[in-house]
């Protein structure tokens, strides 16, 4: 069973528009969650984490969090052709580990 | 700050070969992990240490691959002998302390013809 499931695209949005990705998890007991960005041939890089109900906003970046419906999203707004990567979702996975799932690729088209 | 450090980049070996991945994480963090990255089963954890002891190697698929941490500032992970299915990159990240953010070196690729 996976911990974290993401839809794996690819997403393809026009450039200046909104970006929504979404992130499902299995464990009612994650308090925290984590997006990372992987552009092609890289490593993975932490752009947000959020540990509370709500939203949490970062310049561009907005996560959304719902317990109670076990989801967590990323919102990009005006989206620029840079922010073309694979986005990652990661729920904890015991005392110490992240469980990551598969991605979603996003293609934002100038 | 340095960031993770990985060695080698990138490796090309034959079947059978003994493969050796290096690691030295960011000075002070706490906790250690070894990744495998593919694009049919995306990022799999390996194993991972804490204060420089294995927590948890349940992700290491088979005997054929085992890791070191012989002190705070170093790792590896061995593969002996390599197989084809083996070809991934290999991530090494670390983090300061538990549940916080992992902070990731650049990667091995691994390719095991």
């Amino acid at each position: 069973q996976k911990e974290v499931e993401q839809n794996s695209g690819p997403l393809s949005v026009p450039e200046g528009a909104i970006a929504s990705l979404n992130c499902t998890y299995s464990d009612r007991g994650s308090q925290s969650f984590f997006w990372y960005r992987q552009y092609s041939g890289k490593s993975p890089e932490l752009i947000m984490f959020i540990y509370s109900n709500g939203d949490k906003e970062d310049g561009r970046f907005t996560a959304q969090l719902n317990k109670a419906s076990q989801y967590v999203s990323l919102l990009i707004r005006d989206s620029q052709p840079s922010d073309s990567a694979t986005y990652l979702c990661a729920a904890p996975e015991g005392a110490n580990n992240l469980f990551f799932g598969t991605g979603t690729r996003l293609t934002v088209i100038p | 700050d340095a960031g993770v450090i990985q060695s080698p980049r990138h490796e090309v070996t034959e079947m059978g070969q003994e493969v050796t991945l290096r690691c030295k994480p960011i000075s002070g963090h706490n906790s250690l992990f070894w990744y495998r990255q593919t694009m049919m089963r995306g990022l799999e954890l390996l194993i991972y240490f804490n204060n420089n002891v294995p927590i948890d190697d349940s992700g290491m698929p088979e005997d054929r691959f085992s890791a070191k941490m012989p002190n705070a500032s170093f790792s590896t992970l061995k593969i002996q002998p390599s197989e084809p299915r083996d070809s991934a990159v290999y991530f090494c990240a670390s983090s300061p302390r538990q549940g916080s953010p992992l902070h990731f070196g650049n990667g091995t690729r691994l390719t095991v013809t």
